[in-house]
This record gives C-alpha cells, structure tokens and sequence, in this order.
C-alpha cells in the first residue's frame, strides 16, 4: 500500500472560517509534510515533520498550523486565511533519511472566498 | 540555494515517439532525486528515484539518468502513449529530507 490520502479533496472556504485539511498514510512512514502548489507552478515545501516532530517551518504565516497527533495522521489547521491562500495543498511521507522515495496523496483544492 | 530547471516548459510529440525530459539543478549536494508525473488538478505520482550514488534507474517504458558532477538528470520515456500526456516534475532530495521541484514540463502526446 502506497497510498497517501486527503481529505477533503475540495475545500471552499471564507476568510474568517477555520478549518482543516487532514492526511494519512499506512505505510509506516516517519517523515510527512505539506506542500502548497499555485495553478501551473511547481509545489514549495511548506512544512516537514520527523518522527512526529515539526523539523521545517518554510517561513509559513501563523494563519497555517500544522499538527502531527500520531505517525500515521498530519493535519494543516486553517484560519483566516486570504484570497491567495487558494492553492492545491499536498500532503507527502517518507522514511526519513538520504535515500528515500516521497509519496504524494492526491491534494485538497482549497478556495478562499 | 538550490535551482532546479525543466527545459523544455512544453513538449508535444506523436505517439510512438521516445520522450527525453530534461533536468538540471545547480548545487551538486543532493541526496537523490526523484521523477515524478501530475496530471491536471491531481497529485504526484512518483515514476523513480535516482540515488547519488547511482547513474540510472530503470522501471518498464521509463529510464532515468543522473551525472550529479554536472548537475543534470534526464528522463527517457520509450514509444510514448497519448496516457503519457501529463506534466512532468523533478524533484531534488537534500537535507530535512527536503524536496526542490522544478517548473516542470508538459507533454502531449498525439494519438
């Protein structure tokens, strides 16, 4: 099983909502992350956890804070975010270490109105 | 700070055609290096990972190269399908197990 999975897979929301975007993965990975994508740009690293631990923060604003309550869970809070916050967020994992392959799960489309 | 560049931005071909995806990257430290597919809207789905220790990855129609002294990595896409129409992305690996993407390129292949 190499599936990496999010939920939701669209997300519409105001800019004075909270919310949040969740991941999970079986495959007994220690290392996960969250990464942003724009329309027809390549995905920037937003955040990297180790063995549960947050280990980079990309200069991420506050309104973005991630969570990782267990191995095999990671989540990205969301709260009063802005119009340019709209983006395609994914969720990846890993074995920690030099010469691992990252999974990606198939991304939340978030809408900020 | 590590670049990462994908020439060409676009590529169209007639199927049955090989595919040579370039990519090249300007800090020689890396960990690996990984080939990854996107279709529109979805996520990444990851082709092969290239060790630094490693010259070529092989997986069916797909081969991979790495020189890491030059700083480039192509990827060879054998009797290309119209199913191979996707973008495709490098990514390279460092320390923090952190991934450097670049721009991608966007194939399509002609039925």
């Amino acid at each position: 099983d190499t599936e990496v999975t999010q939920t939701p897979k669209h997300l519409v929301m105001g800019m004075t909502n909270k919310k949040s975007l969740k991941c999970e993965q079986h495959m007994g990975h220690r290392a996960m992350y969250w990464y942003k994508q724009k329309a027809k740009k390549p995905p920037e690293l937003m955040f990297v956890y180790s063995y549960e631990k947050l280990s980079i923060n990309e200069s991420v604003p506050s309104r973005f804070s991630p969570e990782c309550p267990n191995s095999s869970l990671l989540n990205l809070h969301l709260h009063a975010l802005q119009p340019e916050d709209s983006a395609l967020y994914l969720c990846a994992s890993s074995h920690p270490g030099r010469n691992t392959e990252a999974f990606f799960g198939q991304g939340t489309r978030l809408t900020v109105v | 700070k590590q670049e990462v560049t994908q020439i060409p931005a676009a590529l169209s071909v007639p199927e049955g055609e090989n595919l040579v995806l370039n990519c090249s990257f300007t800090d020689s430290a890396i960990y690996n290096l990984q080939w990854f597919r996107q279709d529109p809207g979805k996520g990444l789905t990851s082709l092969l990972l290239i060790q630094s220790s490693q010259r070529e990855q092989t997986s069916g129609r797909l081969n991979a190269s790495l020189d890491k002294s030059s700083g480039r990595s192509t990827l060879y896409i054998a009797a290309s399908q119209p199913g191979d129409s996707a973008t495709y992305l490098c990514a390279v690996g460092a320390a923090g197990n952190k991934l450097t993407f670049g721009g991608g390129t966007r194939v399509l292949v002609k039925p």
